[in-house]
């Protein structure tokens, strides 16, 4: 069971808008900053968005990041075929003293 | 460029150990907190155990506590993780990730315990 929570799968046609959403609480998402990652089948997590709305440079401003409360969406404009993938979220956690995830959406582009 | 090797992984019985490494480079790695995360085959991903830059501060997922040791060294831009009483829920591939929420993560070394 996953401290962050999210949704298992999600999908859209091209060209399409998507949201996944991340809910967590005010000892992470409440109280720190929410980071995206997206991870192909066999490769490591690659960082998608940080500090809940910025992207690290390479990443397509069809990406988007948000936080509001103790959630927070990503979301993906223009849907294209290879944004197929996993995404998780991420935020530190100060009851835990360590960093918690989303159990990770899979993304499905039709 | 910023990388991260992680190395160590294999094969393990129920109740073993095993040292795992974490090679960076192309970045000050004494300037930063580092963590340990893992990921069981087909599922999510698992924060294992955190450092701060100094090595003075680690905390620990309460799945390891106790089994698990995080430590580095800041002279020789290296990460490590000491696992003990290793068992078949250990068994992940474990990623070396650098800062507090992980901005850079390694290639990920495959850890397997089962007799």
């Amino acid at each position: 069971q996953s401290v962050l929570t999210q949704p298992p799968s999600a999908s859209g046609t091209p060209g399409q808008r998507v949201t996944i959403s991340c809910s967590g609480s005010s000892f992470n998402i409440g109280s720190d900053y929410v980071y995206w990652y997206r991870q192909l089948p066999g490769t490591a997590p690659r960082l998608l968005i940080y500090s809940n709305n910025q992207r690290p440079s390479g990443v397509p401003d069809r990406f988007s990041g948000s936080k509001s409360g103790t959630s927070a969406s990503l979301a993906i404009s223009g849907l294209r075929s290879e944004d197929e993938s996993h995404y998780y979220c991420a935020a530190w956690d100060d009851s835990l003293g360590g960093v918690v995830f989303g159990g990770g959406t899979k993304l499905t582009v039709l | 460029e910023v990388q991260l090797v992680e190395s160590g992984g294999g094969l393990v019985q129920p109740g073993g150990s095993l040292r795992l490494s974490c090679a960076v480079s192309g970045f000050t790695f004494s300037s930063y907190e580092m963590n340990w995360v893992r990921q069981a085959p087909g599922k999510g991903l698992e924060w294992v155990s955190y450092i701060d830059s100094s090595g003075s501060t680690t905390s620990y997922a309460d799945s390891v506590k106790g089994r698990f040791t995080i430590s580095r060294d800041n002279a020789n831009n290296s990460l490590f993780l000491q696992m003990s009483s290793l068992r078949a829920g250990d068994t992940a591939v474990y990623y070396c990730a650098r800062e507090y929420t992980p901005d850079y993560w390694g290639q990920g070394t495959l850890v397997t315990v089962s007799s």
